[in-house]
């Protein structure tokens, strides 16, 4: 079963902007992922934040995660049209190896 | 990065026929595979976990007779959807994990269109 929930489900912004998208989980992870997907493609991986840690970057990104309220935040700053896609957390629960998979946000970038 | 490719891209067929979709791991070895449903504007869902060597395990609700999946090698895994109904057309897409490099890191595969007429 799916145990990630994202918002918001779909986000409109300007290029330049700031995106920001949030993931709720409701198990013990042992990491959490996020990944991106453009229209009928595959998924590609973006960052990989695990359990004991708070905050990562890579480029224009920026992950954060709270345990404690069982969520994460993607960050993409200085937006642009390329980011356009459907993106979606995934975690790795504790005892499991398996991903599960949040219901995504598509994210729409305008020039 | 590790790159997992899937086979074909597309296929379309008739009701009742049989799909084979065949995912390999190109530069590294996967102990471990996972096969994945997706409907349009939908969120991936789980279909089963694959071990090389071993029987896939399936998640709650997803008939092991219908999606057959085969590990027979660290590299390839293969899902065959036997006597194909519209209801299965669906983009599948699979992952496979890098045991070696001993991350919990998957890498997908670019997906598969089935559309069953």
């Amino acid at each position: 079963s799916q145990q990630g929930e994202e918002d918001p489900q779909a986000l409109s912004i300007q290029e330049g902007e700031n995106a920001t998208m949030n993931c709720s989980y409701k198990t013990s992870i042992n990491n959490l992922q996020w990944y991106r997907q453009n229209s009928g493609r595959g998924l590609v991986h973006l960052i990989l934040i695990r359990s004991n840690e708070r905050e990562k970057h890579s480029g224009r990104l920026r992950v954060t995660l709270d345990t404690s309220k069982k969520s994460s935040s993607l960050l993409i700053t200085a937006s642009r049209a390329a980011d356009t896609a459907s993106y979606f957390c995934a975690t790795l629960i504790q005892g499991a190896q398996k991903l599960v998979f949040g219901q995504g946000t598509r994210l729409t970038i305008n020039p | 990065g590790a790159v997992v490719s899937q086979h074909p891209s597309r296929v379309i067929c008739k009701s009742g026929t049989s799909v084979k979709i065949e995912c390999r791991s190109l530069d590294f070895q996967a102990t471990t595979m996972f096969w994945y449903r997706q409907f349009p504007k939908k969120s991936l869902m789980l279909m089963a976990t694959s071990n090389e060597g071993s029987k896939a395990t399936y998640e709650q609700g997803v008939e092991k007779d219908k999606f057959l999946i085969n590990h027979a090698s660290l590299t390839l895994s293969t899902l065959t959807v036997t006597s194909a109904h519209p209801e299965d057309s669906s983009f599948y897409i699979c992952s496979a994990r890098d045991w070696l490099a001993g991350t919990f890191e998957q890498f997908f595969g670019p997906g598969t269109r089935l559309t069953v007429l």
